[in-house]
């Protein structure tokens, strides 16, 4: 099994441009989550949904939305993009929102 | 907000051991989760403590006080693939995992 996917796995954005990046995994997970990483920051938490239909904020929501239609996908839209927004992306998932959480290859974003 | 410490860079000698701290204040506590991540690569999980105690798992073992908001890794007879950053995690009231910022463990012949 795959696991847990991602795409792009890297991606230059222009700033005010929109982007979506995606999350799939295939271990019908309930939860999952977005997390972007910044050096000397740590993982942090964006959007998270603890099961099909439902979505909650994290962290650092602000200029991310999320939808999950279905178990399998999660995906994170940057609706207009801009620098500060220049991270690694991490989509992670588990069982429930209290397991041990599976983590993506990750996506490399950088907005200029 | 959530605090989570952990220190930023430690440095062991192979087949050395080494501990990793880590100290928490959340807004509650539903678990410690310790993750390894190499450079490069996503986090994959490597413990979970709910209850004070220590758990063991071959070469690796976590610790943790619930009344002390302390945790620690210990990393025994160190190989140089052990080279990774660590990073503990707290669950907290709401099941969201906060995350320190690592503690990045450089293996040394």
């Amino acid at each position: 099994t795959a696991g847990i996917t991602q795409a792009p796995t890297s991606q230059i954005l222009a700033a005010g441009r929109s982007m979506t990046l995606r999350c799939t995994q295939d271990m019908r997970h309930n939860a999952m989550y977005w997390y972007r990483q910044d050096l000397g920051l740590g993982l942090r938490l964006i959007h998270y949904s603890n099961t099909a239909g439902t979505t909650g904020k994290g962290e650092v929501p602000d200029g991310y939305s999320v939808s999950r239609a279905n178990t399998d996908d999660f995906p994170l839209t940057l609706a207009s993009a801009v620098p500060s927004q220049t991270s690694v992306y991490f989509c992670a998932s588990s069982e429930r929102s209290y397991n041990e959480q599976f983590f993506g290859p990750g996506t490399r974003l950088t907005v200029l | 907000g959530q605090n989570i410490d952990q220190p930023t860079e430690m440095t062991a000698t192979e087949g050395a051991i080494v501990q990793i701290n880590c100290t928490y204040q959340t807004s509650g506590f539903n678990g410690l989760f310790w993750y390894q991540q190499h450079a490069g690569e996503a986090p994959t999980f490597l413990s979970y403590n709910v209850l004070d105690g220590l758990e063991e798992k071959g070469r690796f073992s976590s610790f943790l006080s619930r009344s002390k908001g302390y945790s620690y890794l210990l990393l025994k007879e160190l190989q140089m693939k052990d080279s990774a950053s660590y990073l503990c995690a707290v669950l907290d009231n709401d099941y969201k995992l906060s995350f320190g910022a690592g503690t990045t463990v450089t293996v040394r012949a």
